[in-house]
């Protein structure tokens, strides 16, 4: 099957600028989750959705944030305006079972966004 | 606060060395530890850990967790270059969400 897919694997842009980030889940999998690591910084979760809706998003930094998954399909998370601070890599998962009991998520390969 | 501490947080050892790798938490409702390996790209799932005591072996890579201590540790053996990854550790609360918790990883060189 094929894996989690992210797309850019990078981006740089200045600060004040718009960047949307997207993640396509392995196909058939409700729970898709985005997290970030900030460099030097563990790995943080930014939220979860159950298919179209956002079951937890306790982890989003603010409200430049913003993360839509419309039709329950791919999910974006767009940032605006971007600043130095949100530079850092950013990794989506899915999964299609409680991943608390099973493996886990997949992961996929990250976008790392660096805001200049 | 929840919190996922590893150790050592960077390792340099030859090839055929054994290592360990350790994972302490603190978190409310403990649910599962998991292991990932990252090299360049995404985290790789390596084990799920959820009993005390039973250890969990994938070919040269064991682990084990300690409920009553808390903490994991992570055992690779006649270790290769190609263990050369960063390995983390991280932990599932009990909690209606499924986040993770996470360590920072240890950054494990494996020379030739």
């Amino acid at each position: 099957e094929a894996g989690v897919t992210q797309f850019p694997s990078h981006s740089v842009i200045e600060k004040g600028q718009t960047v949307t980030l997207r993640c396509d889940p392995i196909s058939g999998h409700d729970n898709l989750y985005w997290y970030r690591r900030v460099m030097g910084k563990e790995i943080k979760f930014l939220l979860h959705f159950v298919k179209e809706s956002k079951q937890d998003e306790s982890g989003m930094p603010n409200n430049r944030f913003l993360a839509e998954r419309t039709g329950g399909t791919y999910s974006t998370l767009k940032v605006q305006p971007a600043e130095l601070e949100d530079s850092g890599v950013y990794f989506c998962a899915s999964s299609q079972h409680d991943p608390t009991y099973v493996s886990g998520y997949t992961f996929g390969s990250g976008t790392r966004l660096t805001v200049v | 606060e929840d919190k996922v501490v590893q150790s050592p947080l960077s390792l340099v050892v030859h090839e055929g060395d054994t290592v360990t790798l350790n994972c302490s938490y603190e978190v409310t409702n403990f649910r599962s530890l998991l292991w990932y390996k990252q090299e360049k790209k995404a985290p790789t799932f390596l084990f799920m850990l959820t009993s005390s005591g039973i250890e969990k072996k994938s070919g040269r890579l064991s682990s084990i967790l300690d409920k009553k201590e808390l903490f994991s540790i992570l055992n690779i053996t006649a270790t290769q270059t190609g263990d050369s990854a960063i390995y983390l550790c991280a932990v599932f609360n009990a909690g209606n969400n499924r986040k993770l918790i996470w360590g920072l990883g240890t950054s494990l060189a494996v020379n030739p």
